[in-house]
């Protein structure tokens, strides 16, 4: 069965430092990638998605991802953090194109940001 | 609106009652989805709508939960004699299409269900 692991399940951060959240995937072929994000009190929002081409994608608000089919992952990073990127990072697989919206999320990656 | 709302958006209620959740997507959204999201685990998919019909409702735990959608607008979910383990947040989601375009979904701040 298709699964998304976010091995990191909480990291801290200094404003100013870089990140990367890491996403493994389990799938025969190349699925759609995503990363969300959730802030307190918002809904899910879509940083950036893979589905072909340039396996580097950039995102809104200065996040990028990679996309490695040798390694099955799909890491998020940024260069400089700022204090309200602190949130829950998910990162989510949508199988098949003719699937919808039916996406398999990772269990989140909680991102605390220290001053 | 301007985006997804959802109502109520904390629900209490004991053990074997009858619970509905509302949704309401962005205007113009074609599909509406419903997610269900325990503590510390990521969002499981539940059901999808395309209009008014249900395209999956594959991963609807069992036979107490229900959703309808019946002018393809705003949806209600239905759980029937709740069960403690049904706690969650229920979040419900919206796209222009199916989604399959471009993957993106455009997510409400969810229904925090508790069953005490």
């Amino acid at each position: 069965a298709q699964s998304v692991t976010q091995p990191d399940i909480h990291i801290t951060v200094s404003e100013g430092a870089s990140l990367e959240l890491r996403c493994n995937y389990s799938y025969g072929a190349t699925p759609y990638l995503f990363w969300y994000v959730q802030s307190p009190g918002q809904g899910l929002q879509l940083l950036l998605k893979y589905f072909s081409g340039d396996t580097l994608v950039q995102g809104i608000k200065g996040f990028e991802a990679e996309f490695k089919r040798s390694q099955s992952s799909f890491n998020l990073r940024k260069p400089s953090v700022h204090w309200s990127d602190a949130a829950e990072y998910f990162c989510a697989v949508l199988p098949s194109y003719n699937q919808g919206g039916k996406l398999i999320f990772g269990q989140g990656t909680e991102l605390s940001v220290k001053p | 609106g301007a985006g997804v709302s959802q109502t109520p958006s904390n629900k209490v209620t004991e053990k074997g009652k009858y619970v509905e959740l509302r949704c309401d997507p962005i205007s113009g959204h074609t599909a509406l989805y419903w997610y269900r999201q325990s503590l510390g685990q990521g969002p499981e998919f539940l059901i999808y709508f395309q209009g008014t019909g249900a395209a999956d409702d594959s991963g609807l735990p069992n036979d107490r939960f229900f959703a309808v959608r019946p002018e393809g607008s705003v949806s209600t979910l239905k759980i029937q004699r709740t069960e403690r383990g049904d706690s969650a947040v229920y979040l419900c989601a919206s796209s222009p299409n199916g989604g399959a375009n471009t993957g993106e979904l455009f997510f409400g701040e969810g229904s925090r269900l508790t069953v005490l």
